[in-house]
């Protein structure tokens, strides 16, 4: 079975201040791992998947394989990423199991 | 920019009544997948198609749930009939096998 949890409903930081989300997963095989991020009432959007290493919109996420943990981060909060995140989990096949989501508000 | 296309975007409608969303894949996309959306749960995957065959509907209601591919460029989600519980907002998502899905903006469902 594959598992996805996000301990935070509510993460809230100070514009300028680091940001940490975070996620573990339980998954028996090689898992892979995104960020979506969903702006207010908008779809959902696809921010990083860890296969591809990279960094939007100042955002990283690093897969911890010995620590099954996937955790977004940033240095600088803008008030623009508040906004919900999951973090989400592709085992076997094509489905996706997505976290309980953290709600980030950067507060100014 | 190619888009998942869901309609309607709202729905409100009184308990009972059937309510049918439809979801428009992106073109070549040959997987599909629905999903609902509550504070309470979160993302719950219900239904996920590939090329237009259901091969995970275990999240899904069978009581009052079908889903269903007709073609390749629609896929329907139906509730009949409809109850309150069913409150929230359903996204559809489309993609190919090892990329990343793609959603639609959602159809925000109020049974009164």
């Amino acid at each position: 079975a594959q598992r996805v949890t996000q301990p935070e409903k509510l993460l809230s930081v100070f514009k300028g201040a680091p940001v940490e989300l975070k996620c573990n997963y339980s998954y028996s095989g090689s898992p892979e791992l995104f960020w979506y991020v969903q702006y207010s009432r908008q779809r959902l959007q696809l921010l990083l998947r860890h296969i591809s290493r990279e960094s939007i919109k100042g955002f990283t996420a690093d897969l911890n394989k010995g620590e099954t943990s996937f955790h977004l981060k940033k240095p600088f909060a803008q008030e623009e990423d508040s906004a919900m995140y999951y973090c989400a989990l592709r085992g076997g096949g094509n489905k996706l199991t997505f976290g309980t989501g953290t709600q980030l508000k950067v507060e100014l | 920019d190619a888009r998942v296309t869901q309609t309607p975007r709202h729905k409100v409608t009184e308990m009972g009544q059937e309510v049918t969303m439809r979801c428009q894949p992106i073109l070549g996309h040959n997987t599909v997948f629905w999903y609902r959306q509550t504070m309470m749960q979160g993302l719950e995957l219900l239904a996920y198609f590939r090329n237009r065959a259901p091969l995970d509907d275990s999240g899904m209601p069978k009581d009052r749930f079908s889903a269903e591919m007709p073609d390749a460029t629609l896929a329907t989600l139906k509730i009949q009939p409809s109850e309150p519980r069913d409150s929230a907002v359903y996204f559809c998502a489309s993609g190919l096998p090892r990329q990343p899905q793609h959603f639609g903006d959602g159809t925000r469902l109020s049974i009164l």
